[in-house]
């Protein structure tokens, strides 16, 4: 079994302020995780996604996350927020294969100018 | 470029009636997936195919129908016993067989008057 939990549902950062977004995961066997973002009315896009290779993954457009196995956490974070980061992103964990991928709720991230 | 095609975009429907929604893909991808958007609930899991002419349930499956007769395409139907049918409708591929990283099309947006 596994499940996503992301703390808060909407965040609101001010230009240029650190953004950071939390994700908790649980699962039963070594996860494969992953962030998606998602703009108005379209479909998601992958920002990064942690495959074990390194505990801290670089995605587009400034994104990182960081892998914490003790603390069941992957929350994503950029240095300095801009007015287009504004939008839904999505924490999403697999066993792997073509098994069930389950997404958290979302969180929506406002900017605010 | 290779994607995935969802279509129509928008869809209103009358109560009563079944809707197909369609889904393209051309990367040559063998799994794929369609999930149902609703606000803070995040995405679950309707229908998903790994091969040709077969197609599991997800976790949501009561009300839908789907088809996976060419690799390149996976139809959904909404059926008129689907209670509460509005929502935002994503398809989705397998990218990568190991990590369960999921290619999105755009989406379709299904409105019942």
């Amino acid at each position: 079994a596994q499940s996503v939990t992301q703390l808060g549902s909407h965040v609101s950062v001010s230009e240029g302020a650190l953004v950071l977004l939390r994700c908790n995961y649980s699962s039963s066997v070594p996860p494969y995780l992953f962030w998606y973002v998602q703009y108005p009315n379209q479909g998601l896009q992958l920002l990064l996604k942690y495959t074990s290779a390194a505990t801290l993954v670089k995605g587009i457009n400034g994104f990182e996350a960081e892998f914490k196995k003790s603390e069941t956490s992957f929350h994503l974070t950029k240095p300095s927020a801009h007015m287009s980061d504004a939008a839904e992103y999505f924490c999403a964990v697999s066993p792997g294969g073509y098994q069930k991928v389950t997404f958290g709720i979302g969180t929506k991230l406002q900017v605010i100018p | 470029d290779g994607g995935i095609t969802q279509s129509p975009k928008y869809l209103f429907r009358k109560e009563g009636q079944n809707v197909t929604l369609s889904c393209e893909q051309n990367l040559n991808h063998d799994a794929m997936y369609w999930y149902r958007q609703d606000p803070g609930q995040g995405l679950r899991l309707i229908y998903y195919s790994q091969i040709v002419n077969d197609f599991q349930k997800g976790d949501i499956a009561e009300g839908y129908s789907v088809s996976r007769e060419k690799k390149e395409s996976f139809p959904l139907t909404v059926t008129s016993a689907q209670k509460n049918p509005t929502a935002f409708y994503l398809c989705a591929s397998s990218v990568d067989r190991g990590t369960g990283e999921l290619f999105f099309g755009e989406g379709s947006r299904l409105t019942v008057l």
